[in-house]
């Protein structure tokens, strides 16, 4: 199985930041990678397909990039509502893989 | 609009079985992929299993494989999960998830059922 290496695994931050959380596929996956945000409790929630295309109501502060192996979900301003948890996926080849997560909390 | 809504879930004792239901509606449920996803109390996302839109195709994680078994009925709108055998580190929520297009992941999900497995 492919595996996903999702870091950090948790960052502190404050409104208006810009944060960077990064994936690392262990082979190649063309640019077939998710983005999730899950809030406690919560189910998960798609922010980012294909890598770099952003899903419908999402806010343009999100952003992805990469390619290959590499991938990065970018928060350009940080807002209250973005303290939550980010997971990759792939989407490439089965079994589909998640990376670990990264908490994004309050500095 | 989309919903998807499991069912299903609740205690099991360690080696015991239990099925899981997932009903989709405002959307035409034989064209699309759909899968199941869990988290463990605490932890992070892990794909468990997909069928392709026409059943043919079955995927499985390898921590499942050979003791659960995805399947649906789309007559029902109805995607299950029969899972056999069940282990303590089996204990999550399961959600069901449905395709963007034929195959990619999407972004409708159910609200989750908790499994637990426990004695």
């Amino acid at each position: 199985a492919i595996q996903m290496t999702q870091s950090p695994s948790s960052l502190s931050a404050s409104v208006g930041d810009r944060v960077t959380i990064t994936c690392r596929a262990s082979q190649g996956i063309r640019n077939d990678l998710v983005w999730f945000q899950q809030k406690p409790g919560k189910a998960p929630k798609l922010l980012i397909y294909s890598a770099s295309i952003l899903q419908s109501g999402v806010p343009s502060r999100f952003s992805g990039s990469g390619s290959g192996t590499d991938f990065t979900l970018t928060i350009s301003s940080l807002q209250p509502e973005d303290f939550a948890t980010y997971y990759c996926l792939q989407d490439y080849s089965y079994p589909w893989t998640f990376g670990q997560g990264t908490k994004v909390d309050i500095k | 609009q989309v919903h998807l809504v499991e069912s299903g879930g609740g205690v099991v004792q360690p080696g015991g079985s239990l099925g899981l239901s997932c009903e989709g509606s405002g959307f035409t449920f034989s064209i699309f992929a759909m899968y199941w996803v869990r988290q463990a109390p605490g932890k992070g996302l892990e794909w468990v299993a997909g069928v392709s839109y026409d059943g043919t195709n079955k995927y499985y994680a390898d921590s499942v494989k050979g003791r659960f078994t995805i399947s649906r009925d789309d007559s029902k709108n109805t995607l299950y999960l029969q899972m056999n055998t069940l282990r303590g580190e089996d204990t999550a929520v399961y959600y069901c998830a449905r395709a963007r297009g034929t195959v990619a992941m999407g972004g409708y999900w159910g609200q989750g059922t908790l499994v637990t497995v426990s004695s």
